[in-house]
């Protein structure tokens, strides 16, 4: 079955740079179609994406935040990383990794991590 | 981007209700639509995609329809379990969007 989790530091100081690995078994992402992609939640707020990254090294990211971002992947760890620079305590928030995967008509995030929360604070 | 708007934000309902929630796109995404359910501290989970197609394994009370830019989630008999906040997302161009959210409290 698919599973997903992300790990990283709980805590990170503004102006750091963050760097998240979601480890993932149950699916290849040297499978065609397949992506794993990033979401966030501040605390009592809504979901907000982040990037994506395919099986084919494409990668999209949310235009708000492109600058700061870039994903990557080892398809031999099973492994999608993160990373995000300048922190600031409004990226305080949970972390969430996802599977997207096709399910015959489209393709849409159906496994997802547990989720881990980042603080940033100095 | 594509703007998502949800109403309502909030309802109070009771077990046994029939639950409706509207999900507006800013622009036209075709059925691209995705249904979540969250709960405190869990991870969202998948209900619906392509608008209206139950993910395998969710309660046949669930159901969703709409394409272009208005699109529904209705709860056909409200259980305990549901109690929980509702999000769209939609996933016709990036950045795949999400909506507000609607929590969906008990009366």
């Amino acid at each position: 079955q698919i599973t997903l989790k992300e790990s990283g530091p709980t805590l990170v100081k503004p102006t750091q740079t963050l760097t998240l690995t979601c480890t993932f078994s149950g699916f290849s992402l040297s499978t065609s179609g397949v992506g794993v992609g990033w979401i966030r939640q501040p605390p009592g707020k809504a979901l907000e994406w982040l990037a994506l990254i395919y099986w084919n090294d494409d990668k999209r990211y949310s235009p708000s935040l492109k600058s700061r971002l870039t994903i990557t992947k080892d398809t031999s760890k099973n492994q999608v990383v993160l990373t995000m620079t300048n922190m600031d305590p409004v990226d305080t928030a949970t972390y969430y990794c996802a599977h997207r995967g096709d399910l015959g008509i489209g393709k849409y995030f159906d496994y997802w991590g547990q989720g881990t929360l980042v603080t940033v604070s100095s | 981007d594509i703007q998502l708007t949800q109403s309502p934000s909030f309802l109070s309902a009771s077990v046994g209700d029939r639950v409706t929630i509207t999900c507006r796109a800013s622009q036209g995404i075709s059925s691209y639509l995705a249904w979540y359910q969250q709960k405190p501290g869990k991870a969202p989970k998948l209900l619906i995609y392509a608008a209206s197609t139950l993910q395998s394994g969710v309660p046949s009370r669930f159901s969703g329809s709409g394409s272009g830019t208005e699109f529904t989630l209705t709860i056909s008999s409200l259980q305990p379990e549901d109690f929980a906040t509702y999000y769209c997302q939609q996933l016709n161009s990036y950045p795949f969007t999400f909506g507000p959210g609607t929590k969906v409290d008990i009366k």
